[in-house]
């Protein structure tokens, strides 16, 4: 079966720190890969998607970048966090074509300070 | 880009009575799906729709597609407080499976 690992699940950050988030996926190849981001109480934004190694979209200009150095894993990187980059990340896969749904991992808590 | 709104942003509700959230897209849908994230958890798929007008139930839950396809809704029956989260609908915009995440309806359940 397939399984999603992310990590940390909480993170307290300075200012100005960099950050990596990274997630793997389990018992799939070539899945599509998403961050998403969400704010307190709020909804779920789509903020980098990933359809094979190396290949990255950006969903919103922001201090942060994705990669994809292999097949199952992607990462999620700021050099500088700004305290506006306080969130809930979420990592998401999904099989690569239309009607599919989206797997969830635990999610990460970043509290810039 | 892809508009997808939510009603109610939240709703607070008594165990056992009937709740309903609304999704509603400014396009044309190939499907939609159904999001529920429990207080400090990760959304959980819980059901999709690909036909004009379908219905499909799951115990309690009963989703819904609009005939001309740019609306759903999802009705729970006598609330419980397993219930409570927040219910996001979700649409797919152009390439890659990208979901667009409807604005989510808060569900408070008490007892």
């Amino acid at each position: 079966s397939q399984t999603i690992h992310q990590w940390p699940a909480t993170l307290v950050q300075p200012v100005g720190s960099p950050l990596s988030l990274e997630c793997t996926v389990e018992g799939t190849s070539n899945p599509n890969l998403y961050w998403y981001r969400q704010a307190a109480g709020r909804g779920l934004q789509l903020l980098f998607y990933s359809v094979g190694i190396g290949q990255i979209s950006s969903e919103v200009p922001q201090n942060l970048s994705a990669s994809r150095p292999q097949d199952r894993q992607f990462i999620l990187s700021s050099k500088k966090l700004l305290l506006s980059d306080s969130g809930f990340y979420l990592c998401a896969w999904s099989v690569g074509h239309e009607n599919t749904e989206a797997f969830f991992g635990q999610g990460t808590r970043l509290t810039v300070v | 880009g892809q508009q997808v709104m939510q009603i109610p942003q939240y709703q607070h509700v008594q165990e056992g009575e009937d709740f309903t959230t609304y999704c509603n897209s400014s396009t044309t849908l190939s499907n939609i799906q159904w999001y529920k994230q429990r207080p400090g958890g990760h959304p959980v798929f819980l059901i999709q729709l690909v036909k004009s007008g379908e219905v499909k139930k799951q115990k309690r839950l009963t989703f819904q597609f609009g005939e001309a396809k740019k609306n759903s809704s999802l009705h729970i029956t006598a609330t419980q407080t397993t219930d409570v989260g927040t219910y996001f609908c979700a649409v797919p915009t152009g390439t890659a499976s990208k979901l667009t995440f409807g604005t989510g309806t808060r569900l408070q359940v008490t007892l």
